[in-house]
């Protein structure tokens, strides 16, 4: 499809474990965000990358949560052992470029830590 | 550091109503999107407002900026159940990172 996509869309992970997420961004943007959504809440900002690299890492909520991507394409998104206020929708959207240009969202994986 | 508040949070009006949801913002900044999430669905971009002055509408929809006094604002003409959803500002800041307000939860009564 021509949209961002991810996968998967919802994870039950059990309190520990590491979980990794993925993001296709749409084809040709070369901006990648991710974000954090608990229940009932505004969007948190985890991550950017521009190509391949990630100017400004400050979002990340502890250093247990990495991110890369490769190919100017795909990115994933990996936390490790995973803690229950982890519990959240993980968004990814793409953009053109950084500064004006519009996001465009992905559907999201729903995480639930047990 | 920039900080986004929209107000009200939750707004429930009926339908054939007229509204208006607030976005201010603490920062100088001139790049403000406008986003609509349906419960348990990812975020759709409504409107992309880039200078002072800034109008679009599409629907019964319309967004204004005002970056003299950081404010944006969502007017709803008519309202239909159809535009029940969260609405969420969003603001670029110096590093191209959005930051985004809490969100409106708006509810359109039949």
């Amino acid at each position: 499809g021509a949209g961002v996509s991810q996968s998967p869309s919802n994870k039950v992970t059990e309190k520990g474990k590491d979980v990794e997420l993925r993001c296709d961004p749409i084809s040709g943007h070369t901006a990648l965000y991710w974000y954090r959504q608990r229940l009932g809440q505004g969007l948190e900002f985890l991550i950017y990358f521009q190509g391949n690299s990630a100017p400004d890492k400050s979002g990340l909520p502890s250093d247990r949560f990495s991110a890369e991507r490769t190919g100017e394409s795909v990115s994933t998104l990996t936390i490790q052992r995973t803690q229950q206020e982890d519990s959240a929708v993980y968004l990814c959207a793409s953009s053109a470029g950084t500064g004006s240009s519009r996001q465009y969202f992905g559907p999201g994986t729903r995480l639930t830590v047990t | 550091e920039l900080k986004v508040e929209q107000n009200p949070l939750f707004l429930s009006m009926q339908e054939g109503k007229n509204y208006t949801i607030y976005c201010n913002y603490s920062t100088t900044s001139d790049r403000l999107y406008w986003y609509r999430q349906d419960p348990g669905k990812s975020l759709e971009s409504l409107f992309v407002l880039l200078s002072n002055g800034a109008v679009k509408q599409e629907g019964r929809l319309m967004a204004s900026l005002d970056t003299k006094a950081r404010l944006s604002t969502l007017h709803i003409t008519a309202a239909v159940h159809d535009l029940s959803a969260t609405y969420f500002c969003a603001v670029m800041d110096s590093n191209y990172q959005l930051i985004w307000g809490a969100g409106t939860k708006l509810i359109i009564k039949p």
